[in-house]
C-alpha cells in the first residue's frame, strides 16, 4: 500500500539554527499539505500545494518558515531560524481528491 | 471561520465497552474525515464521510451535514483503540481549508 514518506522522523536542534523537513507524497497525488501539531492540540494547516503552486499559506509564519514543491512531487519545509516555540510535530499529507493521507511526521525539539 | 468541537475531550473505557464520539462544526462543510492518532503520532484514516453512514468492522460513522455534526461509534473496544481521535472538516473559513478539532483522548483499560 502506498504511503506518504517523511524524513527525518526526529530532529533536535538549537534555537537560531536552520532545520528542514522532507515529504514524498503518494504517487499521483496532486495536493500536498504541511501541518504543525503542538502537543495536546489538533494539527494546524501551514501550507497547501496543488502540484507546484501554493494554494494556501495563510497560517505559515513567513518570516522564518518557507515551503517549496519545485517539481510538483516531493516537498521541503524549512525553518530559519528555529525558535523554542517551534517544537512540535510536523505532519505531511497528500490527496488525490479530498481524502487526505498522512505520513509518520517529524518530531522537532528546539533547545 | 469554521469552528470544530469534539466531545468528550477525554474518555476512559473498560475493554469491551461501546462509545460514541461527537464532532460538531459551526458552518456547512464540503468534506469530513475521522482519524485515529496512535501513540507514535501517526494519523490513521478511519472514515472519509461528508454525509451518510459508513461501517468498518467495529467502527462506524454517521455525518448529518444539514445538522452540522458527525458521530464515530466504537463497539467492543480493545486496548489497541487507545489514542486520540480527530475529526477534520474542509470548508470555507476565509478561503477553503482543512480544520481539525482538538480531539478526543481515549484510553481503554484491560
Amino acid at each position: 500500500e502506498a504511503e506518504v514518506a517523511q524524513s527525518p522522523r526526529y530532529k533536535i536542534t538549537e534555537k537560531s539554527q536552520a532545520v528542514a523537513f522532507w515529504c514524498d507524497p503518494i504517487s499521483g497525488h496532486a495536493t500536498l499539505y504541511w501541518y504543525r501539531q503542538i502537543l495536546g492540540q489538533g494539527p494546524e494547516l501551514l501550507v497547501q500545494f496543488q502540484d507546484e503552486s501554493v494554494v494556501d499559506d495563510s497560517q505559515l509564519p513567513k518570516d522564518r518558515f518557507s515551503a517549496e514543491r519545485l517539481k510538483g512531487v516531493d516537498s521541503t519545509l524549512k525553518i530559519q531560524p528555529a525558535e523554542l516555540g517551534d517544537s512540535a510535530m510536523y505532519l505531511c499529507a497528500s490527496s488525490k481528491s479530498y481524502e487526505q493521507y498522512f505520513g509518520p511526521g517529524t518530531r522537532l525539539t528546539v533547545t | 471561520g469554521i469552528q470544530v468541537e469534539q466531545s468528550p475531550p477525554d474518555l476512559i473505557l473498560q475493554e469491551g465497552a461501546n462509545s460514541t464520539l461527537r464532532c460538531n462544526f459551526s458552518d456547512s462543510v464540503n468534506n469530513l474525515q475521522w482519524f485515529h492518532q496512535n501513540p507514535w503520532g501517526q494519523l490513521i484514516n478511519l472514515f472519509y464521510i461528508p454525509s451518510g453512514t459508513k461501517q468498518n468492522g467495529r467502527l462506524s460513522a454517521t455525518t448529518v451535514a444539514t445538522e452540522r455534526y458527525s458521530l464515530l461509534y466504537i463497539s467492543s473496544s480493545q486496548t489497541t483503540d487507545s489514542g486520540v481521535y480527530f475529526c477534520a472538516v474542509y470548508g470555507n473559513t476565509g478561503g477553503f481549508k482543512t480544520i481539525f478539532g482538538a480531539g478526543t483522548r481515549l484510553f481503554v483499560k484491560a
